[in-house]
């Protein structure tokens, strides 16, 4: 069974740094782009960042450009989400989401299954 | 590519068929759209993709349909656990969601 498990929420003072980790199970990871998506309290969906198979070719939104870095090591079947100068608007839930299918070469894809997500709290 | 979702809620009884829009803002390239569920405290889920391919164990009383600008969710006779929020979300031209349906009983 495909299990994505997040990591490394919390509560951080506008300014702050934290960085969320993924652990994936269930299936060849290093097959699938991977995401991370997130969802201000009682808000919609946005996506976030999302990394090719091999690290090689990453996106994110605008509105996070030069402040978080995603990242992943497939020895160890995890994503990362680096998030740095955080601000009062990236209070959210954050969801790893694997993307699209096997081996796919598309950018930007659907995403399934997603994790349980992980709070992040910016607030002074 | 803005996605606008309608209607905000939709208020139906089990049983009922759901109908739920999509309206892009410019054409989605090669119907590169999505569908998802989410309910309360869960992940979202996905539906649908490609605008009318179901996702692996989703029940066929969900469909999807559509092209170009306008997309349609359709749940053919709402059971209680259909009862949920519903994204709809573009993915040929970068990537966005649109703002949600309710569906409530």
């Amino acid at each position: 069974e495909v299990h994505l498990v997040e990591s490394g929420g919390g509560l951080v003072q506008p300014g702050g740094s934290l960085r969320l980790s993924c652990a994936a199970s269930g299936f060849t990871f290093s097959s699938y782009w991977m995401s991370w998506v997130r969802q201000a309290p009682g808000k919609g969906l946005e996506w976030v960042a999302s990394i090719k198979q091999d690290g090689s070719e990453k996106d994110d939104v605008d509105s996070v450009k030069g402040r978080f870095t995603i990242s992943r090591d497939n020895a160890k079947n995890s994503v990362y989400l680096q998030m740095n100068s955080l601000r009062v608007e990236d209070t959210a839930v954050y969801y790893c989401a694997r993307t699209g299918g096997p081996g796919w070469s598309k950018l930007y894809n659907w995403f399934a299954p997603w994790g349980q997500g992980t709070l992040v709290t910016v607030s002074s | 590519i803005v996605l606008t979702q309608s209607p905000g809620t939709l208020s139906l009884s089990p049983g009922e068929r759901a109908t739920l829009s999509c309206r892009a803002s410019q054409s989605v390239s090669s119907s590169y759209l999505a569908w998802y569920q989410q309910k309360p405290g869960q992940a979202p889920r996905l539906l649908i993709y490609g605008a009318s391919t179901r996702a692996t164990g989703i029940s066929d009383r969900f469909s999807g349909s559509g092209s170009g600008t306008d997309f349609t969710l359709t749940i053919s006779r709402l059971e209680p656990e259909d009862f949920a929020v519903y994204y709809c979300q573009q993915y040929g031209t970068s990537l966005t969601f649109g703002g949600g349906t309710k569906v409530e009983i």
